[in-house]
């Protein structure tokens, strides 16, 4: 059964980094594409960006200068990091998977990480 | 704004039927994934790919698309079906994943 969880601060000052963590359970980190999807509070859903299993990413244009997407093996978790943040950018962080290999749609999603910047 | 276009209400009563719209310039090149989420809970997946349904997912639930715009229908719509459905499907160059703005439904 694959599961997704997130975990890290859930309040981050002004101007510094937010940083979270996905594990993974119920399948390798090192196949799928993986996603990190927020949604400030009473707002959509905002794709924020993937790393593939081959080491490929994307990030999201707005966010493209302040995000990092990045994977470890080891731990079977893959990672965002947000710099520069602001209260713009307080939200709901999901981590998600896709359903097989090369897919990019989040079909698995963790249960969602409350991140408060203040 | 998104490049995924989607009402942002609508309502339908009971055991009736109700389509969901979602318009894209995106979507006659790409399949479109519909997602539910109830309020204090992760989305989760009811349709993907070529109208695929999630083993636990109703078969009231449907999907079609016609040109930019791609619908979910719930055919008998009931109560716990009211809840906020998002579309996505890839961006217009195929890169990424883009959302649609969401649709709020109650269930009358």
């Amino acid at each position: 059964q694959v599961q997704l969880q997130e975990s890290g601060p859930g309040l981050v000052k002004t101007s510094e980094t937010l940083s979270l963590t996905c594990t993974v359970s119920g399948g390798s980190i090192s196949t799928f594409y993986w996603s990190w999807i927020r949604q400030p509070p009473g707002k959509g859903l905002q794709y924020i960006g993937y790393i593939s299993y081959t080491g490929i990413t994307y990030y999201h244009p707005s966010l493209k200068s302040r995000v990092t997407i990045s994977v470890d093996k080891s731990r079977n978790q893959f990672s965002l990091r947000l710099t520069s943040v602001t209260a713009a950018d307080t939200a709901i962080y999901y981590c998600a998977r896709g359903l097989n290999r090369g897919q990019q749609m989040p079909y698995y999603w963790g249960q969602g990480a409350l991140v408060a910047v203040s | 704004s998104s490049e995924l276009t989607q009402d942002p209400a609508v309502s339908v009563a009971l055991g009736q039927t109700v389509r969901i719209t979602c318009q894209g310039d995106s979507l006659s090149d790409y399949y479109t994934s519909w997602y539910q989420q109830k309020p204090g809970q992760a989305p989760v997946v009811v349709l993907y790919g070529k109208y695929n349904r999630p083993s636990g997912i109703p078969d009231r639930f449907s999907g079609s698309s016609s040109g930019n715009t791609a619908s979910l229908t719930i055919t008998g719509a009931q109560a716990e079906d009211g809840a906020d459905y998002y579309c996505a499907s890839r961006d217009r160059s195929g890169d990424h994943v883009v959302f649609g703005g969401g649709t709020k439904l109650t269930v009358l």
